[in-house]
């Protein structure tokens, strides 16, 4: 069975360009997450998703990042204008029926921010 | 705030049992989770703990006591293939998943 799948695996760009990570979640799963994971801060969620509709984003940074579930099998992070400080792994997880379900993490995308 | 306490790094020997503390404090509490890391990789499932008490799977186990606000993952018959990172999340009261920042375990022949 696929798991959660993330695209790209790497990025690298430039101060001030645009970053748009991409996320298919399991097939039937009705939540799904975005995380950042760094060395000092660990992993922060920083949405979710149930059902396709934003239910928390208080962990969004700022309003340079955005994030989009147009359907239930893809899901978008964006950041504009990217900054360094945003170098991180971000990770898209889903899981099934409740938030007391474990989360099935996607293989992250390693972000790096020049 | 939410606040959940692990130690950093640990190390223990190949064969070996290891044992990962985790404390919290958050408003409310709908249980715990215990996932591994492998350096590069995703996080993976492990255990979930909502009652007291030991659940045991394997060579690992999970231990939890909600009035001490607390928990640990037991590791038992250590192999190399566990060096990773454990991170326990807490699920608060309004069902937010809360990670701590894990603990590295080093298991050495």
């Amino acid at each position: 069975d696929a798991g959660v799948i993330q695209s790209p695996r790497h990025e690298v760009t430039e101060m001030g360009q645009e970053v748009t990570l991409r996320c298919k979640p399991i097939s039937g799963h009705d939540y799904l997450f975005w995380y950042r994971q760094t060395m000092m801060r660990g992993l922060e969620l920083l949405i979710y998703f149930n059902n396709n509709v934003p239910i928390d984003d208080s962990g969004m940074p700022e309003d340079r990042f955005s994030a989009k579930m147009p359907n239930a099998s893809f899901s978008t992070l964006k950041i504009q204008p990217s900054e360094p400080r945003d170098s991180a792994v971000y990770f898209c997880a889903s899981s099934l029926g409740s938030r007391a379900q474990p989360q099935h993490f996607g293989d992250g995308t390693r972000l790096s921010i020049l | 705030g939410q606040n959940i306490d692990q130690p950093t790094e640990m190390t223990a020997t190949e064969g070996a049992i290891v044992q990962i503390n985790c404390t919290y404090q958050t408003s409310g509490f709908n249980g715990l989770f215990w996932y591994q890391q492998h350096a590069g990789e995703a996080p993976t499932f492990l255990s979930y703990n909502v009652l007291d008490g030991l659940e045991e799977k394997g060579r690992f186990s999970s231990f939890l006591s909600r009035s001490k606000g607390y928990s640990y993952l037991l590791l038992k018959e250590l192999q190399m293939k566990d060096s990773a990172s454990y991170l326990c999340a807490v699920l608060t009261g309004a069902n937010n998943l809360f990670f701590g920042t894990g603990t590295r375990l080093t298991v050495i022949p």
